[in-house]
């Protein structure tokens, strides 16, 4: 099946900086890679996702890159705010598996004010 | 964006008991649902995919029996966990997905305590 790595781990910024988040998977198949967001408590919300027909995409501070070669994808959030601190989580879908999420272990992001 | 709601939020129940937790998709059809449990400071671990009007299909490790899942119309999936024990207790999470489309959205979670 499928898997997914997420680095780091933890993320401390301050505000104003970028932070980069990457993750890798294993299975060519996977063509749907989403980001969430999550809070403690609160439910993971979607925040930017790419396919795998599309090498970037951009959403207000918010950015994703492909390199399906490589495997990896990655998630950049330029001009963090406090209010970005939270756990960010990776994912690969297989659409042929039932459009089934094999998530990352999550990367917790602290801003710094 | 689509809207997943989830009951309860919060449930505490001793060891032994079942415990049903509803996840109803409000606005959207949801063909799939997903369940997933994710413990304190760790990822979302998928538990099952369940399709409306069929059975459950269960990840390697879950086990049906315990874990009961009834996807009986479009908008609502229902997890029963029978004879919970301490170790079952975990935050519950549900996501719906509409027909082909690979956009998931996620209900608020069920907080799970097991004394």
């Amino acid at each position: 099946g499928e898997n997914v790595e997420q680095h780091p781990s933890t993320l401390s910024v301050q505000e104003g900086d970028s932070a980069v988040i990457k993750c890798t998977y294993s299975d060519s198949a996977s063509n749907y890679f989403p980001w969430y967001k999550q809070e403690l408590g609160k439910r993971p919300q979607l925040i930017i996702d790419i396919r795998s027909n599309v090498g970037e995409k951009k959403d207000q501070r918010i950015a994703v890159t492909l390199n399906k070669t490589a495997k990896h994808f990655s998630l950049h959030i330029t001009e963090t705010q406090p209010e970005d601190s939270a756990v960010y989580f990776c994912a690969a879908m297989m659409g042929a598996a039932g459009n089934k999420l094999t998530f990352g272990g999550g990367t917790r992001v602290l801003v710094k004010p | 964006g689509a809207v997943v709601s989830q009951h309860p939020s919060r449930v505490i129940c001793k060891s032994g008991t079942s415990v049903k937790i509803e996840c109803r998709s409000l606005d959207f059809q949801a063909t799939t649902m997903f369940w997933y449990r994710q413990f304190p400071k760790k990822s979302l671990m998928l538990m099952a995919t369940s399709n409306e009007g069929s059975k459950a299909t269960y990840e390697q490790g879950v086990e049906k029996d315990k874990f009961l899942i009834n996807h009986a119309s479009l908008t609502l999936s229902t997890l029963t966990v029978t004879s919970a024990h301490p170790e079952d207790s975990s935050f519950y999470i549900c996501s719906g997905t509409s027909g082909s489309l690979d956009t998931q959205y996620f209900g608020p979670g069920t907080r799970l305590t097991v004394l």
